[in-house]
Protein backbone atom coordinates (compact mmCIF):
# COMPACT_ATOMS: atom_id res chain seq x y z
CA UNK A 1 0.00 0.00 0.00
CA UNK A 2 1.30 3.62 -0.30
CA UNK A 3 2.75 5.31 2.32
CA UNK A 4 1.82 8.73 4.12
CA UNK A 5 2.78 11.31 1.00
CA UNK A 6 3.65 14.55 1.74
CA UNK A 7 3.81 17.83 -1.02
CA UNK A 8 6.31 20.00 -1.22
CA UNK A 9 9.43 18.03 0.08
CA UNK A 10 10.81 21.16 0.51
CA UNK A 11 9.76 25.19 0.66
CA UNK A 12 11.53 28.16 0.80
CA UNK A 13 9.41 31.48 1.04
CA UNK A 14 9.98 34.62 2.61
CA UNK A 15 8.89 36.44 6.12
CA UNK A 16 4.69 37.42 5.57
CA UNK A 17 4.33 35.04 2.55
CA UNK A 18 1.77 32.23 2.60
CA UNK A 19 2.81 27.93 2.08
CA UNK A 20 0.40 25.63 2.30
CA UNK A 21 1.60 22.01 2.99
CA UNK A 22 -0.46 19.16 1.87
CA UNK A 23 -0.78 15.20 3.30
CA UNK A 24 -2.08 12.65 1.56
CA UNK A 25 -2.78 9.96 4.28
CA UNK A 26 -3.29 5.87 3.67
CA UNK A 27 -6.34 5.11 2.23
CA UNK A 28 -8.85 4.49 4.48
CA UNK A 29 -7.25 6.11 7.61
CA UNK A 30 -9.79 8.11 9.64
CA UNK A 31 -6.96 9.79 12.03
CA UNK A 32 -4.88 11.88 10.35
CA UNK A 33 -2.22 14.12 12.59
CA UNK A 34 0.37 16.99 12.22
CA UNK A 35 3.83 17.15 13.98
CA UNK A 36 6.25 19.48 13.80
CA UNK A 37 9.98 20.13 14.96
CA UNK A 38 11.23 23.22 14.80
CA UNK A 39 15.27 24.49 15.44
CA UNK A 40 16.77 21.25 16.37
CA UNK A 41 14.06 20.47 19.27
CA UNK A 42 11.71 17.91 19.98
CA UNK A 43 9.17 16.66 17.63
CA UNK A 44 6.12 18.39 18.76
CA UNK A 45 2.22 17.88 18.49
CA UNK A 46 -0.01 20.40 16.22
CA UNK A 47 -3.32 18.74 15.79
CA UNK A 48 -5.39 15.23 15.18
CA UNK A 49 -8.05 14.79 12.88
CA UNK A 50 -11.41 12.14 12.83
CA UNK A 51 -12.05 11.95 9.26
CA UNK A 52 -13.22 15.47 8.81
CA UNK A 53 -13.58 16.50 12.54
CA UNK A 54 -11.10 18.37 14.56
CA UNK A 55 -10.41 15.77 17.32
CA UNK A 56 -7.82 17.69 19.08
CA UNK A 57 -6.25 20.80 17.89
CA UNK A 58 -4.04 21.57 21.42
CA UNK A 59 -1.00 22.14 19.81
CA UNK A 60 -1.79 24.72 17.24
CA UNK A 61 0.67 27.24 17.73
CA UNK A 62 -1.61 30.28 16.68
CA UNK A 63 -4.01 31.52 14.62
CA UNK A 64 -1.41 32.12 11.38
CA UNK A 65 -2.04 27.90 11.08
CA UNK A 66 -5.31 26.78 9.88
CA UNK A 67 -5.20 23.02 9.13
CA UNK A 68 -8.50 21.60 6.93
CA UNK A 69 -9.85 18.11 6.04
CA UNK A 70 -12.38 18.55 3.87
CA UNK A 71 -13.87 15.55 2.60
CA UNK A 72 -11.56 13.52 5.37
CA UNK A 73 -9.44 12.53 2.87
CA UNK A 74 -5.85 14.45 2.07
CA UNK A 75 -5.17 17.27 4.69
CA UNK A 76 -3.80 20.87 4.49
CA UNK A 77 -1.99 22.94 6.34
CA UNK A 78 -1.71 26.59 6.00
CA UNK A 79 0.63 29.24 7.27
CA UNK A 80 0.01 32.85 7.34
CA UNK A 81 2.02 34.88 7.29
CA UNK A 82 5.08 33.37 7.50
CA UNK A 83 7.49 33.61 10.38
CA UNK A 84 10.81 32.69 10.48
CA UNK A 85 10.36 31.17 13.93
CA UNK A 86 8.01 28.88 11.68
CA UNK A 87 11.28 27.01 9.81
CA UNK A 88 11.59 23.44 10.61
CA UNK A 89 9.74 20.10 9.55
CA UNK A 90 6.39 19.46 9.07
CA UNK A 91 5.59 16.02 9.70
CA UNK A 92 1.69 14.48 8.70
CA UNK A 93 0.77 11.13 9.90
CA UNK A 94 -2.44 8.49 9.81
CA UNK A 95 -3.36 5.61 11.41
CA UNK A 96 -6.48 3.59 10.80
CA UNK A 97 -8.01 3.42 14.26
CA UNK A 98 -7.46 5.31 17.45
CA UNK A 99 -5.29 3.09 18.91
CA UNK A 100 -3.14 1.74 15.80
CA UNK A 101 0.53 2.62 15.02
CA UNK A 102 0.47 5.78 13.34
CA UNK A 103 2.29 6.10 9.69
CA UNK A 104 4.55 9.22 9.08
CA UNK A 105 5.72 10.57 5.87
CA UNK A 106 9.07 11.84 5.28
CA UNK A 107 7.33 15.39 6.02
CA UNK A 108 7.91 19.29 4.77
CA UNK A 109 11.11 21.29 5.60
CA UNK A 110 10.07 24.53 5.46
CA UNK A 111 12.41 27.66 5.57
CA UNK A 112 11.19 30.66 6.11
CA UNK A 113 13.94 33.67 5.12
CA UNK B 1 0.91 13.57 29.75
CA UNK B 2 3.41 11.23 31.14
CA UNK B 3 7.25 10.93 30.65
CA UNK B 4 9.88 8.61 29.29
CA UNK B 5 13.23 9.41 30.49
CA UNK B 6 15.99 7.98 27.95
CA UNK B 7 20.15 8.08 27.16
CA UNK B 8 20.96 10.78 24.93
CA UNK B 9 22.94 8.05 22.64
CA UNK B 10 24.32 5.09 22.74
CA UNK B 11 26.74 2.91 20.82
CA UNK B 12 27.05 -0.28 19.58
CA UNK B 13 28.58 -2.80 16.80
CA UNK B 14 27.21 -4.21 13.63
CA UNK B 15 25.70 -7.61 14.12
CA UNK B 16 25.57 -7.30 18.08
CA UNK B 17 22.67 -6.89 20.49
CA UNK B 18 21.41 -3.81 21.09
CA UNK B 19 19.16 -2.44 24.53
CA UNK B 20 17.78 0.41 24.39
CA UNK B 21 16.22 1.64 27.95
CA UNK B 22 13.34 3.60 28.75
CA UNK B 23 12.39 4.79 32.58
CA UNK B 24 8.85 5.37 33.00
CA UNK B 25 7.84 5.77 36.79
CA UNK B 26 4.82 7.24 36.30
CA UNK B 27 3.41 5.31 33.98
CA UNK B 28 -0.57 4.92 34.73
CA UNK B 29 -2.19 1.51 33.79
CA UNK B 30 -4.16 3.09 30.76
CA UNK B 31 -0.80 3.76 29.41
CA UNK B 32 1.01 1.52 26.03
CA UNK B 33 4.68 2.06 25.84
CA UNK B 34 5.71 2.91 22.32
CA UNK B 35 8.39 2.63 20.62
CA UNK B 36 9.24 4.68 17.30
CA UNK B 37 12.36 5.19 15.46
CA UNK B 38 13.55 8.01 13.13
CA UNK B 39 16.01 7.39 10.53
CA UNK B 40 17.88 10.44 8.63
CA UNK B 41 15.89 12.42 6.21
CA UNK B 42 12.62 10.37 7.30
CA UNK B 43 9.58 10.34 9.25
CA UNK B 44 9.79 8.44 12.26
CA UNK B 45 8.73 5.10 12.10
CA UNK B 46 6.48 2.71 14.55
CA UNK B 47 8.92 -0.06 15.96
CA UNK B 48 6.72 -2.18 18.59
CA UNK B 49 4.55 -1.30 21.73
CA UNK B 50 3.49 -2.85 24.61
CA UNK B 51 1.18 -3.09 27.80
CA UNK B 52 2.45 -5.61 29.90
CA UNK B 53 4.18 -8.94 28.79
CA UNK B 54 7.23 -8.69 26.38
CA UNK B 55 6.43 -8.27 22.80
CA UNK B 56 8.47 -9.76 19.72
CA UNK B 57 8.01 -8.50 16.38
CA UNK B 58 10.27 -8.72 13.07
CA UNK B 59 12.26 -5.46 14.17
CA UNK B 60 12.64 -5.87 17.76
CA UNK B 61 11.91 -7.18 21.14
CA UNK B 62 10.16 -5.13 23.76
CA UNK B 63 11.01 -6.09 27.33
CA UNK B 64 8.83 -4.78 30.00
CA UNK B 65 9.54 -4.77 33.90
CA UNK B 66 7.18 -6.39 35.77
CA UNK B 67 6.32 -3.04 37.90
CA UNK B 68 5.93 -1.31 34.57
CA UNK B 69 8.44 1.52 35.41
CA UNK B 70 10.77 0.70 32.82
CA UNK B 71 11.19 -1.03 29.45
CA UNK B 72 13.83 -2.04 27.24
CA UNK B 73 14.04 -2.33 23.08
CA UNK B 74 16.11 -5.02 21.99
CA UNK B 75 17.22 -5.07 18.95
CA UNK B 76 18.75 -8.57 18.43
CA UNK B 77 21.68 -8.13 15.63
CA UNK B 78 22.03 -4.29 14.56
CA UNK B 79 22.98 -3.59 10.74
CA UNK B 80 24.16 0.05 10.09
CA UNK B 81 20.39 0.60 8.80
CA UNK B 82 19.27 0.91 12.50
CA UNK B 83 21.37 3.67 12.73
CA UNK B 84 18.30 6.37 14.04
CA UNK B 85 16.94 7.96 17.10
CA UNK B 86 14.84 5.88 19.23
CA UNK B 87 12.00 7.39 21.24
CA UNK B 88 10.49 5.53 23.89
CA UNK B 89 6.21 7.28 24.07
CA UNK B 90 3.97 6.67 27.04
CA UNK B 91 0.26 6.21 24.77
CA UNK B 92 -2.76 6.11 26.75
CA UNK B 93 -5.82 4.19 25.34
CA UNK B 94 -8.15 6.80 26.74
CA UNK B 95 -8.42 10.23 26.01
CA UNK B 96 -6.19 11.99 23.61
CA UNK B 97 -4.30 9.67 21.04
CA UNK B 98 -1.40 12.09 20.39
CA UNK B 99 1.95 11.05 20.69
CA UNK B 100 4.60 12.87 22.60
CA UNK B 101 7.82 12.75 21.22
CA UNK B 102 10.73 13.41 23.76
CA UNK B 103 14.42 13.73 23.04
CA UNK B 104 14.87 10.25 22.34
CA UNK B 105 18.35 7.92 22.15
CA UNK B 106 20.57 8.73 19.06
CA UNK B 107 21.85 5.21 18.45
CA UNK B 108 25.33 4.78 16.20
CA UNK B 109 26.19 1.40 15.42
CA UNK B 110 29.64 0.95 14.02
CA UNK B 111 30.48 -1.41 11.16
Amino acid sequence: EAGVTQFPSHSVIEKGQTVTLRCDPISGHDNLYWYRRVMGKEIKFLLHFVKESKQDESGMPNNRFLAERTGGTYSTLKVQPAELEDSGVYFCASSQHNNSPLHFGNGTRLTVT
Amino acid sequence: DAKTTQPNSMESNEEEPVHLPCNHSTISGTDYIHWYRQLPSQGPEYVIHGLTSNVNNRMASLAIAEDRKSSTLILHRATLRDAAVYYCILRSFQGAQKLVFGQGTRLTINP
